[in-house]
């Protein structure tokens, strides 16, 4: 089985722009589709990105998603940062979750 | 609108056994495949395990054997059975729909609190 590995923590001002990274153990980041959730303190997750790039119906476009097998990992960018988006978030792909990035808009 | 509510969740000692339902609207329960995933108390998300829609049924490594996954069509409602508990299986359990690649996890329902302590 793999693992997926996401920074700890991250932190931007409202306005910039930040990336989230989930990096794949073993076997390649294009095997399985990789999905990113946010979650709120005391919420369910809630999907902000699937099948690598694809946002949910009414999440904003300024989440955007990627994949890269130099890297064997995926990528959760989000721009014109709001304090709204301040929360914790989870890569998936399969059965696996990353350990969580909590991200802190200044 | 869709949605799941999970219910049985609660203090339970060790060696003991806890029924969770999750109870579902707007959205066939026989008809998906469903999931279990759980969230320990300040930590990140684990799976537990899933049933498909034919009605194969999988867990993660640390529940096998003593968890059970099932599902009740008449009552559109989703069970996991949980014997000989363990304090590390302390954790908000939140029943989720998943996609037929077992890709996306969604929707979520608001998670029951299963707290193994003596």
């Amino acid at each position: 089985n793999f693992m997926l590995t996401q920074p700890h923590s991250v932190s931007e001002s409202p306005g910039k722009t930040v990336t989230i990274s989930c990096t794949r153990s073993s076997g390649s980041i294009a095997n399985n589709f990789v999905q990113w959730y946010q979650q709120r303190p005391g919420r369910a997750p809630t999907a902000v990105m699937y099948e690598d790039n694809q946002r949910p119906s009414g999440v904003p476009d300024r989440f955007s998603g990627s994949i890269d097998s130099s890297s064997n990992s995926a990528s959760l960018t989000i721009s014109g940062l709001k304090t709204e988006d301040e929360a914790d978030y989870y890569c998936q792909s399969y059965r696996v979750f990353g350990g969580g990035t909590k991200l802190t808009v200044l | 609108e869709v949605q799941l509510v999970e219910s049985g969740g609660g203090l339970i000692q060790p060696g003991g056994s806890l029924r969770l339902s999750c109870a579902a609207s707007g959205f066939t329960v026989s008809s998906e495949y469903m999931s279990w995933v759980r969230q320990a108390p300040g930590k990140g998300l684990e799976w537990v395990s899933v049933i498909y829609r034919g009605g194969n049924k999988y867990y993660a490594d640390s529940v096998w054997g003593r968890f059970t996954i099932s599902r009740d069509g008449s009552k559109n409602t989703m069970y996991l059975q949980m014997n000989s508990l363990r304090v590390e299986d302390t954790a908000v359990y939140y029943c989720v729909g998943v996609d037929y690649g077992e890709n996306l996890f969604d929707p979520w329902g608001q998670g029951t609190l299963v707290t193994v302590s003596s």
